[in-house]
């Protein structure tokens, strides 16, 4: 069945770049989605990605996909403290018309040292 | 343009009772999607809404169900509730275009005494 892989925590110094990774199972996942979820907050969408494109990149954030490897991750530039969130990598599976389903993995915790 | 606005945000319940959820989507936002979250199991799906019409559903118990309204909002139901249950729910609607993400609300946390 479809799953998502991330590992479960990075930490990393205020001002460095960092790398949070994700593996996919579906090779039929036409977009891919990496949310933000702060303590007591629900889910902020940061950037999405569709499946023909190899890299995007918003201000900060840099998206990277291997579709070969089935691999996505996402790169904050210039971490802040205020990035400290947890961060969840999502596929979405298409039934037929359907908008679908998100498959979402564990969630990766950033911790952000001043 | 208001976001994703879920009521209540926390409610607390007893062992076979029931519980009613609200989710008013993002205006012009046609399909609303809900989600279960967990610390053990993380982010679930639980079904999904399209013109008042239940067009995906996960793998839950026929306790959870779900229905929308024509104005889009749409609420789920939980019935005799299990300490399991206890969760925060999360509700996310979109535009129902190809390409356009699903956007949250804050959520509703459950807890079950």
């Amino acid at each position: 069945g479809e799953d998502v892989e991330q590992s479960l925590f990075l930490s990393v110094r205020e001002g460095d770049s960092s790398v949070i990774n994700c593996t996919y199972t579906d090779s039929s996942s036409t977009y891919l989605y990496w949310y933000k979820q702060e303590p007591g907050a629900g889910l902020q969408l940061l950037t999405y990605i569709f499946s023909n494109m190899d890299m995007k990149q918003d201000q900060r954030l840099t998206v990277l996909l291997n579709k070969k490897d089935k691999h996505l991750s996402l790169r904050i530039a210039d971490t802040q403290t205020g990035d400290s969130a947890i961060y969840f990598c999502a596929e979405s599976i298409r039934y037929g018309g359907s908008q679908g389903n998100l498959i979402f993995g564990k969630g990766t915790k950033l911790s952000v040292k001043p | 343009k208001a976001g994703v606005t879920q009521t209540p945000r926390y409610l607390i319940k007893t062992r076979g009772q029931q519980v009613t959820l609200s989710c008013s989507p993002i205006s012009g936002h046609r399909s609303v999607s809900w989600y279960q979250q967990t610390p053990g199991q993380g982010l679930q799906f639980l079904f999904e809404y399209f013109s008042e019409t239940q067009r995906n559903k996960g793998n839950f118990p026929g306790r959870f169900s779900g229905r929308q309204f024509s104005n889009s909002r749409s609420e789920m139901n939980v019935s005799t509730l299990e300490l399991g249950d206890s969760a925060l729910y999360l509700c996310a609607s979109s535009p129902d275009r190809v390409g356009q993400p699903q956007h949250f609300g804050d959520g509703t946390r459950l807890s079950i005494l």
